[in-house]
């Protein structure tokens, strides 16, 4: 099974409205950490928001949020009023926090493409 | 440094060629990660590096492949005998490790091309 699912290979949406990115996740471990990453046409990746497994808010940064729903393990990123620049590949990430030596790899997901319309 | 530093950012060799690509990472961060993009594709991981632990080399797709981080803080991805399917830009990040965000950083990343 795929560890983290976007469905969304392209999204458009008009400037200064909101959009959802979807994101889905798979992981038995009870511990782990969820990212959201922008990579403009320039290629550099871009940290945009985390939300940790324990987390009880969803998290938020300027126009980014995490909308976390634990029991259907999806953590969907909404960035509102969109902007011209926000047009750019979005990947969702996952850390699974394994006891054993500190081992922390990350998954990313395969990405969606975000344009925004003037 | 101020942010993750790669080196170099654009190689173009002849198949049969070996490259070696540098990664210094953040300043005090024990854990870094190398990943390979593939051309409108996502990240594929390739080896993790964390701390004095041995690394997890299980993203690397062939013994042509291979990396090492000297002291702790630069590390430098090799690949001996390239080949055009290797042609991609190859992905630093480095973080502090341990729980918590963990955030990692990554570098502009090298742009390789094997003719």
């Amino acid at each position: 099974a795929q560890k983290i699912t976007q469905t969304q290979p392209g999204m458009f949406v008009q400037e200064k409205e909101a959009v959802t990115l979807d994101c889905t996740y798979d992981t038995s471990d009870p511990s782990y950490g969820l990212f959201w990453y922008k990579q403009p046409s320039s290629g550099e990746m871009i940290f945009l928001i985390y939300q940790g497994s324990y987390d009880q808010q969803n998290a938020t940064e300027g126009r980014y949020s995490l909308n976390f729903q634990k029991a259907r393990k999806s953590a969907n990123l909404v960035i509102s009023a969109s902007q011209l620049g926000d047009s750019a590949m979005y990947f969702c990430a996952m850390r699974e926090d394994r006891n054993s030596g500190g081992y922390q790899k990350v998954t990313f997901g395969i990405g969606t493409k975000l344009q925004v319309i003037p | 440094g101020a942010g993750v530093s790669q080196s170099p950012s654009n190689k173009v060799t002849e198949k049969g060629k070996d490259v070696e690509l540098r990664c210094d990472p953040i300043s005090g961060h024990t854990a870094l990660y190398w990943y390979r993009q593939s051309l409108g594709q996502g990240l594929e991981f390739l080896i993790y590096f964390q701390g004095n632990s041995a690394p997890d080399k299980s993203g690397l797709p062939s013994d042509r492949f291979s990396a090492e981080r000297t002291g702790g803080s630069v590390s430098t991805l090799t690949i001996q005998r390239t080949q055009q399917e290797d042609s991609a830009v190859y992905l630093c990040a480095s973080s502090s490790g341990g729980t918590g965000k963990n955030i990692q950083y990554f570098g502009a990343g090298t742009r390789l091309s094997v003719l």
